[in-house]
Formats: structure tokens, C-alpha cells, sequence
């Protein structure tokens, strides 16, 4: 059974471009969920996805969105790119159905740095 | 608002010595409760979780955690360490409510020396 598969892994923006990440779940996942990983203020939670639903959302400003699409594939955009948004971007698949939801699967994270 | 505390942010320690790296939560809500590996470069590999039954959970490779419900505790330990367990170890928790949202702690690196 193939993981969660993140692309690019590595990538390198000027201050104020967008970026778009993409992730592949594992198959027969239906959620999809994003996290930030800095050293300064650790592991954060942006938002889930479920079946194309936005179903949760964490603390960050409108430049960061994201969407899923039919066949559970899910994309991270992050538009007016600031040197503060240079992290490890980890995302996670899960089964998302009611008490189904009980592990989270990461993929390897594409590394976004802002210069 | 659940949060998750790991009070150590380096635990050094010798081959085949015991550890335990300390995590303590709050929640107003019943938990579920994760300990995630990662190593230089990689994603989160899960370790080991508590869903709910035996309040001791075991992973595959020798580490184990203890849910402590009255202390709000989910530390983990390893009788004897190898170098290859040098990464840093991440404590989580969810409320178990179907949606997928991790807390994490700040990250214990565990560094292993021979």
C-alpha cells in the first residue's frame, strides 16, 4: 500500500509569488489534513479536509488555503509569500469517517523556503 | 482549548540506558493520545497511540506509554536505547471527535551516544 505521497519535496520562492503544494493520500482515505512545521513555533494545524469539504481550520490568515478534490488528492496554496511562511509543510491522510478517525498518516513534507 | 506539554526539549543519554521522555496534556474532553517520531528530514512516523482500553500501549520496536488520566500524563519510555533512536519525539493528542486535528507538544530530541 503506497503512503502519502508529497510533491515537490523541496522548493524555493521569492518574498510575495504564491505556491501551490499537492498531496496524495493514502488510497481509501477520505481526509486529508495540513500542518506547518518551524522551529519556532513547532507543529501547527492549518486546516482538514473531508470529502472536498473544508471541516476544520486552524489559526493562520486567509494567504493560506487549500482544497481536495473527488479522488481525496489535496492542494495547499499560499499566495503573497512571506519569509515567515519558510517551513516543512507535513501532510497527513486518515481514514475521516466518525470514530474511523483514529491515525494519522504523514507524508515525508515538501520543504518551502522563502528568499 | 487542548494543549500539550513536553517539558524537556533534549534528553541525553547513553546506549542501552533507560529513558523516558515526559508529556502532559489538558483537555476538557475525552483524548486521544499519540507519540510520533521523526528523523532528520522525514515526515511523522507514528509510535504508538492510546485510543482507549489498557492504559498501557506498546510499540513494535521496544518503547511504551502509560495513559495517566489523573496526572493528564503520556510519557514514554524505552528500558534500553540504541543509537538508532536518536530523533526527535513529538507528543499529540485529538479530541477523538472524527476530526482530524493534532495538538502537538514542542518536541523532545532524544540523543543517543555510544
Amino acid at each position: 500500500k503506497a503512503g502519502v505521497t508529497q510533491t515537490p519535496r523541496y522548493l524555493i520562492k521569492t518574498r510575495g509569488q504564491q505556491v501551490t503544494l499537492s498531496c496524495s493520500p493514502i488510497s481509501g482515505h477520505r481526509s486529508v489534513s495540513w500542518y506547518q512545521q518551524t522551529p519556532g513555533q513547532g507543529l501547527q494545524f492549518l486546516f482538514e479536509y473531508f470529502s472536498e469539504t473544508q471541516r476544520n481550520k486552524g489559526n493562520f490568515p486567509g494567504r493560506f488555503s487549500g482544497r481536495q478534490f473527488s479522488n481525496s488528492r489535496s492542494e495547499m496554496n499560499v499566495s503573497t509569500l512571506e519569509l515567515g511562511d519558510s517551513a516543512l509543510y507535513l501532510c497527513a491522510s486518515s481514514l475521516g469517517g466518525w470514530r474511523l478517525n483514529t491515525e494519522a498518516f504523514f507524508g515525508q513534507g515538501t520543504r518551502l523556503t522563502v528568499v | 482549548a487542548q494543549s500539550v506539554t513536553q517539558l524537556d526539549s533534549q534528553v541525553p543519554v547513553f546506549e542501552e540506558a533507560p529513558v523516558e521522555l515526559r508529556c502532559n496534556y489538558s483537555s476538557s474532553v475525552s483524548v486521544y493520545l499519540f507519540w510520533y517520531v521523526q528523523y532528520p528530514n522525514q515526515g511523522l512516523q507514528l509510535l504508538l497511540k492510546y485510543l482507549s482500553g489498557s492504559t498501557l500501549v506498546e510499540s513494535i520496536n521496544g518503547f511504551e506509554a502509560e495513559f495517566n488520566k489523573s496526572q493528564t500524563s503520556f510519557h514514554l519510555r524505552k528500558p534500553s536505547v540504541h543509537i538508532s533512536d536518536t530523533a526527535e519525539y513529538f507528543c499529540a493528542v485529538s479530541e477523538g471527535t472524527g476530526f482530524q486535528k493534532l495538538v502537538f507538544g514542542t518536541g523532545t530530541r532524544l540523543l543517543v551516544s555510544p
